[in-house]
């Protein structure tokens, strides 16, 4: 069964203080990894896509990055505007389905 | 921009009716899914749908089912609402099985 474990469950942080987001998987024949953004009262919003250990995406002060068996998602020098939950789901071979973790809700304060 | 529109913000309904909800894709994508979110237990997938005449179950389909009559358009169909149905439903469109999904906003149901 695939498994995605997403922590911490809440982050805090100060504006400008960087941190990271950590994505924990188990999946047979992973085919994508993904992670995505949601406000409160809106649909999650897609970030990046990440298909193999050792690849990099970067958006404006994000950056995803992929091993074997995690994902981090790198905040440099945050906005309180960046506060959201962030979700990490992941695809398995020829599935159509994703699945997600629980998201980490982070708050940046100014 | 893709958009996926869910008919209704929040409904409130209740128990033993038949509810539907409503999901309507702009960008001709194949691919469209229902997922439910509740707290502590992250988005689970309901139904999806992979072409217009193709529907499959996801992990937790019991006491829900979904019509896909035209590509643009997927409905959820709870057949007899029950309160454990009270929930935050989510619906998705992507174009290709490496695609990423884009969401709807969502329709926030509560059963009494």
């Amino acid at each position: 069964e695939d498994q995605v474990t997403q922590s911490p469950e809440a982050l805090r942080l100060q504006e400008g203080e960087s941190s990271s987001l950590n994505c924990s998987y188990t999946v047979s024949g992973l085919r994508g990894l993904f992670w995505y953004r949601q406000d409160p009262g809106k649909g999650p919003e897609f970030l990046f896509t990440l298909y193999s250990a050792g690849e990099e995406k970067e958006k404006e002060r994000l950056k995803a990055t992929l091993t074997k068996k995690e994902s981090f998602l790198h905040i440099t020098a945050p906005k309180p505007e960046d506060s959201a939950t962030y979700l990490c789901a992941v695809g398995r071979g020829s599935n159509y389905k994703l699945t997600f973790g629980k998201g980490t809700l982070l708050t940046v304060n100014p | 921009d893709v958009k996926v529109t869910q008919s209704s913000r929040y409904l409130v309904k209740r128990t033993g009716e038949k509810v539907f909800l409503e999901c309507v894709q702009d960008m001709d994508h194949e691919n469209m899914f229902w997922y439910r979110q509740d707290p502590g237990l992250g988005l689970r997938l309901i139904y999806f749908s992979y072409d217009v005449k193709m529907k499959e179950k996801g992990d937790i389909p019991e006491g829900y089912s979904v019509s896909r009559e035209k590509k643009e358009r997927f409905s959820l169909i709870l057949e007899s609402a029950s309160t454990n149905q009270t929930s935050m439903y989510l619906c998705a469109s992507s174009e290709g099985i490496n695609s990423p999904l884009h969401f709807g906003n969502g329709t926030r149901l509560t059963v009494t």
